[in-house]
């Protein structure tokens, strides 16, 4: 059984502080990790995808990619209220075409 | 605009009633897949199609159906078969060969 694993939180991080949201998989091959973030009610919304090990940065967001731990993490920098939702991790797993499995999420509140 | 539209927003279906949930896409993608969201938990693939009149069963086929007779259309149809239809369903498409899926804004079903 290939799966994603994520922490349910809630995270709670003060506003201006860096949120940290981890996510492990369990296919060493698997070539394609997305995050997602969700707000509560609504559809999710791509904001980060990484292919390869290393950092990938936009604008407030970095992704980070350990293939050899099995491990994906998203930072997010200068954390606002309005970044509180749930962040989902997607993991293409080697052998499943084109589909995306899905981790429960991680809950993050922003504190004023 | 492009994009992907999922009708109706909500849905109320009667116990041994059928019921269908329209998503089309005018992205030109290829790829289409329908995934099931219960509260606090990920997202699990219902079915997927990579082409025309060709489409698999993915993680929680059973008690659902779907058809392909156009690229731009995913109809998912919800059986009597399907004991505990209440969920909150999720249309996705993508490019052939790419695994960056985006979302329509979901269809919330409820069972009265």
């Amino acid at each position: 059984q290939k799966e994603v694993e994520q922490n349910s939180g809630p995270l709670s991080v003060p506003e201006g502080a860096i949120a940290s949201l981890n996510c492990t998989y369990s296919d060493r091959g698997s070539q394609s990790f997305f995050w997602y973030r969700q707000y509560s009610g609504k559809s999710p919304e791509l904001i980060m995808s990484i292919y390869s090990n290393g950092d990938k940065e936009d604008g407030r967001f970095t992704a980070q990619l350990n293939k050899a731990s099995q491990y994906v993490s998203l930072l997010i920098r200068d954390s606002q209220p309005s970044d509180s939702a749930t962040y989902l991790c997607a993991v293409n797993f080697s052998g499943g075409g084109n589909k995306l499995t899905f981790g429960t999420g991680t809950q993050l509140k922003v504190e004023l | 605009d492009g994009g992907i539209t999922q009708s109706p927003k909500y849905l109320f279906r009667k116990e041994g009633q059928n019921v269908t949930l329209s998503c089309e896409q005018n992205l030109n993608h290829d790829a289409m897949y329908w995934y099931r969201q219960d509260p606090g938990q990920g997202l699990r693939l219902i079915y997927y199609s990579q082409i025309v009149n060709d489409f698999q069963k993915g993680d929680i086929a059973e008690g659902y159906s779907v058809s392909r007779e156009k690229k731009e259309s995913f109809p998912l149809t919800v059986t009597s078969a399907q004991k505990n239809p209440t969920a909150f369903y999720l249309c996705a498409s993508s490019i052939l060969h790419r695994t960056e899926a985006f979302f329509g804004q979901g269809t919330r079903l409820t069972v009265v």
